[in-house]
């Protein structure tokens, strides 16, 4: 497989349900994100991973939780969500540094998120 | 800090019609600017890119010209399909060491046969 995977492509999770969401990439990129995208708001930057190391957090609530385990992995674990939390949820990746401007992000398909 | 504004929409125009979507940025230095195509239910793909004023991308008959004076990066297609209907987003890359794109709002066309 090539290009960036996010599984699943949908999930309908309870408030009190713990889930994991997954990205793989095959593109050799040492860059990892995850966006977050509601409804009629700009996207929204949740996390960064340069080289398996989380280099930005912009100030995203403790009921997501990020892991990187490699460069080709990304997770996004979720816990006790909100209602508002239902959004789709981007994955990237990036080559850093000439790469990223030249050639910009590769984004899968997303996870639809909806908490009840 | 970096910024991208992009007209709201929706955008609504009959198949056939011309399409601009306007795209202005403040940045320092000079940034590499892109485009992404979202379809519904999808992630974003990577509609175009101009690394370097005066730059023109292009890619499946959109168009868009790095104007460095009038810091913009306007999308154009001459003659929309009903396939175009989508959410474009206008980007930014700065090129400095650990700063990442910058996204504008995004703007929703319809195309209507």
């Amino acid at each position: 497989e090539t290009g960036v995977t996010q599984t699943p492509r949908h999930l309908v999770m309870g408030m009190t349900n713990k889930k994991s969401l997954k990205c793989e990439q095959h593109l050799g990129h040492n860059a990892m994100y995850w966006y977050k995208q509601s409804a009629k708001k700009p996207l929204e930057l949740m996390f960064v991973y340069s080289l398996e190391e989380r280099v930005e957090n912009n100030s995203v609530p403790s009921r997501f939780s990020p892991e990187c385990p490699n460069s080709s992995h990304l997770f996004l674990h979720l816990h006790t969500l909100q209602p508002e939390d239902s959004a789709l949820y981007l994955c990237a990746s990036s080559q850093e540094g000439a790469g990223a401007r030249n050639y910009g992000y590769t984004f899968g398909s997303g996870t639809r998120l909806t908490v009840v | 800090g970096n910024s991208v504004t992009q007209m709201e929409g929706p955008v609504t125009l009959s198949e056939e019609a011309f399409l601009t979507i306007n795209c202005t940025y403040t940045a320092t230095g000079y940034p590499s600017l892109f485009w992404y195509v979202q379809y519904p239910g999808e992630g974003l793909q990577l509609l175009l890119k101009a690394t370097k004023a005066d730059d023109k991308g292009s890619n499946k008959g959109f168009e868009a010209t790095y104007r460095k004076e009038t810091t913009s990066f306007h999308l154009e297609k001459g003659s929309v399909q009903v396939s175009d209907s989508a959410v474009y987003f206008c980007a930014l890359d700065p090129k400095a060491a650990g700063n990442k794109l910058t996204f504008g709002g995004g703007t929703r066309v319809l195309v209507k046969p």
